[in-house]
């Protein structure tokens, strides 16, 4: 049973930084094909993939953002972390990290987890 | 980039209706589109991926279609459970999302 569950500060500052801790179950992100991405959906909005890394640490990220992101794995603690730097009220929105079956669709998430950015 | 775009943006149903939700890509994606519904305050759920397969435990009245540029998912028979939003997706580079579709009670 993969379970995946996203965990960080609900609140940040205009200009911190965030730090987003996804833990997983159910699967090993070493095995050929894995992967671990990350998912933002701002309230009433649509869904906006952000990064991903694969099981050969590879790193993948959406053009728009890549200058203030940064995707980690730590395969012996089961946990992906991705930081975003820079931190804006429109960065507002629902964090969520889902699994990436080999053939490349996001078929496990987490439950999501709701950061606001305000002074 | 690959940008998604679906229509309608709302579509309003009555239960036994129907319903066919078009995604069109901006380039060519093959078949790398999935389709998922997600409910308020939920995360997304996986229904249909390479364009037609069905996940498993999804009901066989959600069909997925097309190739390249143009796809379809169709409910043959609205049920309650399934007023939601509906979101496709591409993964032939990268992942984008299209903006969604909100299926409501007419």
């Amino acid at each position: 049973q993969i379970t995946l569950k996203e965990s960080g500060p609900t609140l940040v500052k205009p200009t911190q930084t965030l730090t987003l801790t996804c833990t997983f179950s159910g699967f090993s992100l070493s095995i050929s094909g894995v992967g671990v991405g990350w998912i933002r959906q701002p309230p009433g909005k649509a869904l906006e993939w952000l990064a991903l890394i694969y099981w050969d640490d590879g790193e993948r990220y959406t053009s728009s953002l890549k200058n203030r992101l940064t995707i980690t794995k730590d395969t012996s603690k089961n946990n992906v972390v991705l930081t975003m730097t820079n931190m804006d009220p429109v960065d507002t929105a629902t964090y969520y990290c889902a699994h990436r079956r080999g053939n490349g669709v996001f078929d496990f998430w987490g439950q999501g987890t709701l950061v606001t950015v305000s002074s | 980039d690959i940008q998604m775009t679906q229509s309608p943006s709302t579509l309003s149903a009555s239960v036994g209706d129907r319903v066919t939700i078009t995604c069109r890509a901006s380039q060519s994606i093959g078949s790398w589109l999935a389709w998922y519904q997600q409910k308020p305050g939920k995360a997304p759920n996986l229904l249909i991926y390479m364009a037609s397969t069905l996940e498993s435990g999804v009901p066989s009245r959600f069909r997925g279609s097309g190739s390249g540029t143009e796809f379809t998912l169709t409910i043959s028979s609205l049920q309650p459970d399934d007023f939601a939003t509906y979101y496709c997706q591409q993964y032939n580079s990268y992942w984008t999302f299209g903006q969604g579709t909100k299926v409501e009670i007419k």
